[in-house]
């Protein structure tokens, strides 16, 4: 079946610190991958996608390469800010037929300043 | 444009209550979804609706939970009977046509079953 693993948090991380969050995927097919955010007190917002193998997907700093040898998806941001404490949840969807998004457990960060 | 709209926000209710969620999509989207978020089991689906008709509602844990969408504007999720084990915070979401993977998620109902 199709599944997504990610990293087990909470993740804290000092202002401007090198951010890694990793997600590895289990799909039959090419599924399209995404990263979902959800803010304290809100729903979730997408926040990128790749929809084939070597695709980048990036948005307000954070980057993700559909790397289909090693089945990963790893979410990375350079500096981080404060701001981006928040819990981001790594999800997949294959492309064909009528299934949902499947969603990893989610992985918390927190920024310190 | 107001976003997903969900109510009430907080809950308390006591085991054995009735229990109704409501949701107010974008306006245009096509689909609608109802998921469950718990510490346990993460974020699971729980049903979903095209065009006001529920297309898969295999997620739904139970029969103490029901989900409507009397038109294109409301919905709602059903747990009658309510039990401590039901306390999650249930989201709903919309999205434009049939589309999966662009869903806009409301701010969610936490909801506490005493």
């Amino acid at each position: 079946g199709n599944s997504v693993t990610q990293m087990e948090g909470p993740v804290t991380l000092s202002e401007e610190a090198f951010l890694t969050i990793n997600c590895t995927y289990t799909a039959t097919g090419y599924p399209s991958l995404f990263w979902y955010v959800q803010y304290p007190g809100e729903g979730l917002q997408l926040l990128l996608k790749a929809t084939k193998a070597d695709d980048k997907g990036s948005n307000k700093g954070f980057e993700a390469t559909y790397r289909k040898e090693t089945t990963s998806f790893h979410l990375e941001k350079g500096s981080v800010q404060v701001s981006d404490s928040a819990v981001y949840f790594c999800a997949l969807l294959r492309n064909s037929g009528n299934t949902p998004l499947v969603f990893g457990k989610g992985t918390r960060l927190s920024v310190i300043a | 444009d107001a976003g997903v709209i969900q109510s009430p926000r907080h809950e308390v209710t006591e085991m054995g209550q009735e229990v109704t969620l409501r949701c107010k999509p974008i306006s245009g989207h096509n689909s609608l979804f109802w998921y469950r978020q718990t510490m346990m089991r993460g974020l699971e689906l729980l049903i979903y609706f095209n065009n006001n008709v529920p297309i898969d509602d295999s997620g739904m844990p139970e029969d103490r939970f029901s989900a409507k969408m009397p038109n294109a504007s409301f919905s709602t999720l059903k747990i009658q009977p309510s039990e401590p084990r039901d306390s999650a915070v249930y989201f709903c979401a919309s999205s434009p046509g049939s589309s999966w993977e662009t869903q806009y998620f409301g701010p969610g109902t936490r909801l506490l079953v005493l």
